[in-house]
């Protein structure tokens, strides 16, 4: 069973440009979260999309911005980069439905963003 | 608001020796808690999951953890350390709240070093 993929794996922008990631979740999975991490912040949560619909988001500017297609996938947009926007993107998914129990969350090898 | 505090951003041990990576948490309800470890230039991988019923947890590759809500504690051990178990370690809650399930909230994380 394939993973959790997220392309593309390495980019680098300059400041004010914009970047789009992608997210294929594992077959079934119907949630995805993405999740930046960088050095000083460590792991924050950004967003949740279930069955596309945002469910939950994270305290991110409006700058970053995502969405979940029919399919399950999930892009996640950041429009005037920063330099402070530098990090790994990650992506999770999760067979969780509903509920309150969560779901274990599959986690891709991410995105590395590097802003010039 | 929930948090979590790992203690020791680096912990180094002999391969061999006991290894001991602590956790604690505030929260306004008792959350989950997770346990994950990521290698270098890789995603997340979950070790192990507290939810409800036993505190003593067993998760993959040797390693257990045991909630102590008295103490907001949920610290990770393993009895005798490998060489491959050096990673970083990130424990993580979640609040046990309707469709709450794919937002964590990630501790600093401890890097852990084996030596020979």
């Amino acid at each position: 069973k394939a993973g959790v993929t997220q392309t593309p794996r390495y980019l680098i922008k300059t400041r004010g440009q914009q970047v789009t990631l992608s997210c294929s979740p594992i077959s079934g999975h119907r949630s995805v979260s993405w999740y930046q991490q960088t050095p000083g912040q460590g792991l924050q949560f950004l967003f949740e999309y279930f069955s596309e619909t945002q469910r939950n988001k994270g305290n991110f500017p409006g700058r970053f911005s995502g969405r979940q297609f029919s399919n399950s996938r999930s892009e996640m947009n950041v429009s005037t980069l920063e330099l402070g926007d530098s990090a790994l993107y990650l992506c999770a998914s999760s067979l969780a439905a509903s509920g309150r129990v969560p779901g274990e969350l599959f986690f891709g090898e991410g995105s590395r963003l590097t802003v010039l | 608001a929930q948090s979590v505090t790992q203690l020791g951003s680096h912990v180094s041990v002999s391969e061999g020796a006991l290894v001991l990576l602590r956790c604690n948490y505030s929260s306004s309800v008792p959350p989950y808690l997770f346990w994950y470890v990521q290698y270098p230039n890789q995603g997340l991988q979950l070790l192990l999951k507290y939810t409800t019923g036993a505190t003593l947890v067993k998760g993959i590759n040797g390693f257990e953890a045991e909630f102590k809500k008295s103490e907001t504690s949920f610290h990770l051990t393993k009895p005798s350390a490998h060489m491959s178990d050096a990673a970083e370690y990130f424990c993580a809650v979640s609040l046990p709240i309707y469709n709450q399930g794919g937002k964590l909230i990630f501790g600093q994380g401890t890097e852990l070093s084996v030596k020979p």
